[in-house]
């Protein structure tokens, strides 16, 4: 299995509250990605990193930021948390050797009350 | 809008019984994956196709990709417990750079003993 952790794995938290979600790889792989996973949905990407502080949006990153200052640490932040936000949210990596295989990490999830 | 759509979303079989996943799109991937996610973990890649019309087999588990690069199919046969889980179909556009994967919403499942 690939090294990867999130953490916290769980967390309740206060609507308006800024809340930050860390993830943390030890393959030296390039490429990170946060997604979102709601029922019905699958999962949808919140932001992607493609080098140490170099990031982009997803379909769905209104509301959230994230920050990448070493290769093995990429950083989801919730500015102002919502109810909407309540949800599964799960890293992941890749090298992209191949066909672009992503692994996932065991997912955090958020309660917002 | 979800650019993969898998049928069914839920399916209850018995063990020894066969079943089919369909993972459909009207937009050509350069590659499709499959992975499998059980409660509380994150989802595990199974298998990925890059040629259109290309099957590989893992077991009892075959996965097809379309002549067109637009469909897969995986198709269990003899189904045990251990095969329970939700299965997610993920495409990789042609032209993205950034490894980003489109996800189906899942079919869920279920193989009682």
């Amino acid at each position: 299995d690939a090294g990867i952790t999130q953490s916290p794995r769980h967390k309740v938290t206060e609507t308006g509250t800024p809340v930050t979600l860390r993830c943390h790889q030890t393959e030296n792989h390039r490429y990170m990605y946060w997604y979102r996973q709601d029922p019905g949905h699958g999962l949808r990407l919140i932001h992607y990193s493609y080098g140490v502080k170099d990031t982009d949006k997803g379909e769905v990153s209104d509301g959230y930021s994230v920050s990448r200052s070493k290769t093995e640490d990429f950083l989801l932040t919730l500015e102002s948390a919502t109810s909407s936000q309540t949800s599964v949210y799960f890293c992941a990596i890749s090298d992209r050797q191949g066909a672009y295989e992503q692994y996932f990490g065991p997912g955090t999830r958020l309660t917002v009350t | 809008t979800q650019l993969l759509e898998q049928s069914p979303q839920f399916l209850s079989i018995q063990e020894g019984e066969n079943l089919t996943v369909y993972c459909n799109s009207s937009s050509v991937f350069s590659s499709l994956q499959w992975y499998r996610q059980e409660p509380g973990e994150g989802p595990v890649l199974l298998v990925t196709v890059v040629t259109g019309g290309e099957v590989k087999k893992l077991k009892r588990l075959t996965f097809q990709f379309g002549d067109a690069r637009k469909d897969s199919s995986l198709h269990i046969t003899a189904a045990q417990p251990g095969d329970t889980g939700l299965y997610l179909c993920a495409g990789a556009s042609q032209g993205d750079s950034w490894g980003k994967l489109q996800f189906g919403a899942g079919t869920q499942v279920v193989v009682t003993p």
